[in-house]
């Protein structure tokens, strides 16, 4: 099936660990975010890649490390991870070609599953 | 920056019954709005969007939305409950800043559907 997927589906870690949540798209899209959504159900984006470039950066801790080794797939690294980390993150994909204007901005996210990380 | 309001953070209906989600956007350039949703323990997909090609948007699962520009609003309606429709609505604008466009989303909004 065409979809996002994402692994693992759910994360049960102690604090102070390190882990690792993988995402990829066979939409043939050409970027792929990070979502957090928090426990009220805010979703807020974290990181963009375009063509495995970096994009978008929102304000997010250095302790999150995203990595796209090619366009299909965008994985997110957390390093020494603390109790507000818990979360349902989200990875999502969309057609659009950064920087370019026009439709780009109408573009729609199809998202994956959701990984729910709970810190310990 | 483009943002989105949306207007109570839960919503009971009785099955059968209109359904009305309230969104209001900020924006400074004629936006692109969604409405998505959100059912337990699964990601968002899209329900529907408007890009300014018609003011009344029709989605999937009998759902649509009206943009007025005048009320800066993109209120999402259902003629009539079902209890499939129980589910957190999201509203959201495009943003674009120098990396490219970000999609924001509001609060959500809960539907609860009663028999």
């Amino acid at each position: 099936d065409t979809a996002v997927s994402q692994t693992p589906k759910y994360l049960v870690t102690q604090m102070g660990n390190d882990k690792s949540i993988k995402c990829e798209q066979n939409l043939g899209h050409d970027t792929m975010y990070w979502y957090k959504q928090d426990s009220k159900k805010f979703l807020k984006i974290m990181f963009s890649y375009n063509n495995k470039e970096l994009i978008i950066n929102e304000t997010v801790p250095n302790r999150f490390s995203p990595k796209s080794p090619d366009k299909a797939h965008l994985n997110l690294h957390i390093n020494s991870l603390e109790l507000g980390d818990s979360a349902v993150y989200f990875c999502a994909s969309s057609p659009d070609r950064a920087g370019l204007a026009g439709l780009s901005g109408a573009n729609v996210l199809t998202f994956g599953a959701g990984s729910r990380l709970t810190v310990l | 920056a483009q943002s989105v309001t949306q207007l109570g953070s839960h919503v009971s209906v009785s099955e059968g019954a209109l359904v009305l989600l309230r969104c209001n956007y900020s924006s400074s350039v004629p936006p692109y709005l969604f409405w998505y949703v959100q059912y337990p323990n699964q990601g968002l997909q899209l329900l529907l969007k408007y890009t300014s090609a018609a003011t009344l948007v029709k989605g999937i699962n009998g759902f649509e939305a009206e943009f007025k520009k005048s009320e800066t609003s993109f209120h999402l309606t259902k003629p009539s409950a079902h209890m499939s429709d129980a589910a957190e609505y999201f509203c959201a604008v495009s943003d674009f800043n120098t990396g490219g466009f970000k999609t924001i989303f509001g609060a959500g909004t809960r539907l609860f559907v009663k028999a």
